[in-house]
């Protein structure tokens, strides 16, 4: 079955900093990536996703980036803010449906 | 639009009891599944069901079964419940179709306690 790797596990940066959360995927038919924030004592909350016919994805501060050879995905968060702080999860669903989450990012944003 | 809806909140359970948690899913959403979530684990798949069928299910044991119904609207039972089963149990609802996933809408989760 599908295994997803996420690191790190977790992640301190100074305010402005960029942070960077990366992932690796084992099944090669998962064509849909998708990354969830989760902030303390909240739901789950998709932030941006990235199919396999597409390399790069961007949404202001927030982008990802896919390997499809390398079966590699990562996130990036640029000029971070407090309000960043939070869990982030990757996940990777194959075509039949089945997503499997990696194990989340603890990132900290320190003022 | 409403959003997705688990019921009980919180519940505490002694060893060896069952438990059945409800999820109503966003009106039109005909994907619900269900995920365990611990600090230790992060979030693991139980399973997955569209228009009563059981799609995708993790690797969870046997004690762990759901349904849905017609409108939707899913549960999930765990039978001889332990210690380790004491979790936050999150529902999302997607309106994903085979061959073309799409967000999912968590639910707020049911905490469950095992004594």
């Amino acid at each position: 079955g599908e295994n997803v790797e996420q690191h790190p596990s977790t992640l301190s940066v100074q305010e402005g900093d960029s942070a960077v959360i990366k992932c690796t995927y084992s099944d090669s038919a998962s064509n849909y990536f998708p990354w969830y924030k989760q902030e303390l004592g909240k739901r789950p909350q998709l932030i941006i996703d990235i199919r396999s016919n597409v390399g790069e994805k961007k949404d202001q501060r927030i982008a990802v980036t896919l390997n499809k050879t390398a079966k590699h995905f990562s996130l990036h968060i640029t000029e971070t803010q407090p309000e960043d702080s939070a869990v982030y999860f990757c996940a990777a669903i194959t075509s039949y449906g089945k997503l499997t989450f990696g194990q989340g990012t603890i990132l900290t944003v320190h003022p | 639009k409403a959003g997705v809806t688990q019921t009980p909140r919180y519940l505490i359970k002694t060893r060896g009891q069952q438990v059945t948690l409800s999820c109503s899913p966003i009106s039109g959403h005909r994907s619900v599944s269900w995920y365990q979530q611990t600090p230790g684990q992060g979030l693991q798949f139980l399973f997955e069901y569209f228009s009563e069928t059981q799609r995708n299910k993790g690797n969870f044991p046997g004690r762990f079964s759901g349904r849905q119904f017609s409108n939707s609207r899913s549960e999930m039972n765990v039978s001889t419940l332990e210690l380790g089963d004491s979790a936050l149990y999150l529902c999302a609802s997607s309106l994903t179709s085979r061959g073309a996933p799409g967000e999912l809408f968590f639910g707020e989760g049911s905490r469950l306690t095992v004594l």
